[in-house]
C-alpha cells in the first residue's frame, strides 16, 4: 500500500518568513496530493490540491511543487501570518477504491 | 448547502457501554471515510466506503469497532464494548467521487471513555 511520510513534524518560524513543508509517497500510481489545514479544535480543510499531470500550483501565498520522478511535494507558505498556524497534512491517493494516505501532519508555528 | 454533519459533537460514555456515532455526509457524494484523531496525532483511517462497492475495514483496530452506510447516504460507526483508549475525536469525510477529489471533513464526534 502507500506510504506517506511528512517532514518537520513542528516548524516554527516568524511572522513574514517563508514555510515549507514536504512529503514523499512510496505508490508511482498515485495521482491526487491534497494538502489540508487544521486549525485548533477545527475540522481539516483544503489549503490546494494537485495532480500528477503538473508540477506546480500556486494560490495566493501558498504553492505546492509535486516531483514525480522522485516521488515528493511540498507546501510552501509565503509571508506568513499567525493566523497560519495550525497543523497541516499532506495525502496521497490514486483514486476509486484506494484510499488516500495522510501523512502525519506538521504543527507550524507563526511568531508574531 | 449544508457540510457533513456529525452527531453528537460530544458523548462521555462508560468503559464497557456500546456507542453509535452518525454522519451525514454531503448529499451526492458517494465516498464516505471515518477516521479516528487522538489528541495531537495524525488522521487514523478507519473504514471508507465508495457507492455499491464492499467498504475497505482495514483500518477499523478491532472487532468491536464496526461501521454501516444506508442507502449510499448516512454512515453509523458502531464501537461495542467502550474500552478508555477508544477516547478520541471521530472525523467523518466524504467526496464527490473517489479518493482523488476532495475530501470535506464533518466537526467531529469527541468520545470520552471514562
Amino acid at each position: 500500500g502507500e506510504n506517506v511520510e511528512q517532514h518537520p513534524s513542528t516548524l516554527s518560524v516568524q511572522e513574514g518568513d517563508s514555510a515549507v513543508i514536504k512529503c514523499t509517497y512510496s505508490d508511482s500510481a498515485s495521482n491526487y496530493f491534497p494538502w489540508y489545514k487544521q486549525e485548533l479544535g477545527k475540522r481539516p480543510q483544503l489549503i490546494i490540491d494537485i495532480r500528477s499531470n503538473v508540477g506546480e500550483k500556486k494560490d495566493q501565498r501558498i504553492a505546492v511543487t509535486l516531483n514525480k520522478t522522485a516521488k515528493h511535494f511540498s507546501l510552501h507558505i509565503t509571508e506568513t501570518q499567525p493566523e497560519d498556524s495550525a497543523v497541516y497534512f499532506c495525502a496521497a491517493s490514486r483514486g476509486g477504491s484506494y484510499i488516500p494516505t495522510f501523512g502525519r501532519g506538521t504543527s507550524l508555528i507563526v511568531h508574531p | 448547502g449544508a457540510g457533513v454533519s456529525q452527531s453528537p459533537s460530544n458523548k462521555v460514555t462508560e468503559k464497557g457501554k456500546d456507542v453509535e456515532l452518525r454522519c451525514d455526509p454531503i448529499s451526492g457524494h458517494t465516498a464516505l471515510y471515518w477516521y479516528r484523531q487522538s489528541l495531537g496525532q495524525g488522521l487514523e483511517f478507519l473504514i471508507y466506503f465508495q457507492g455499491n462497492s464492499a467498504p475497505d475495514k482495514s483500518g477499523l483496530p478491532s472487532d468491536r469497532f464496526s461501521a454501516e452506510r444506508t442507502g449510499g447516504s448516512v454512515s453509523t460507526l458502531t464501537i461495542q464494548r467502550t474500552q478508555q483508549e477508544d477516547s478520541a475525536v471521530y472525523l467523518c469525510a466524504s467526496s464527490s467521487a473517489g479518493s482523488d477529489t476532495e475530501a470535506f471533513f464533518g466537526q467531529g464526534t469527541r468520545l470520552t471513555v471514562v
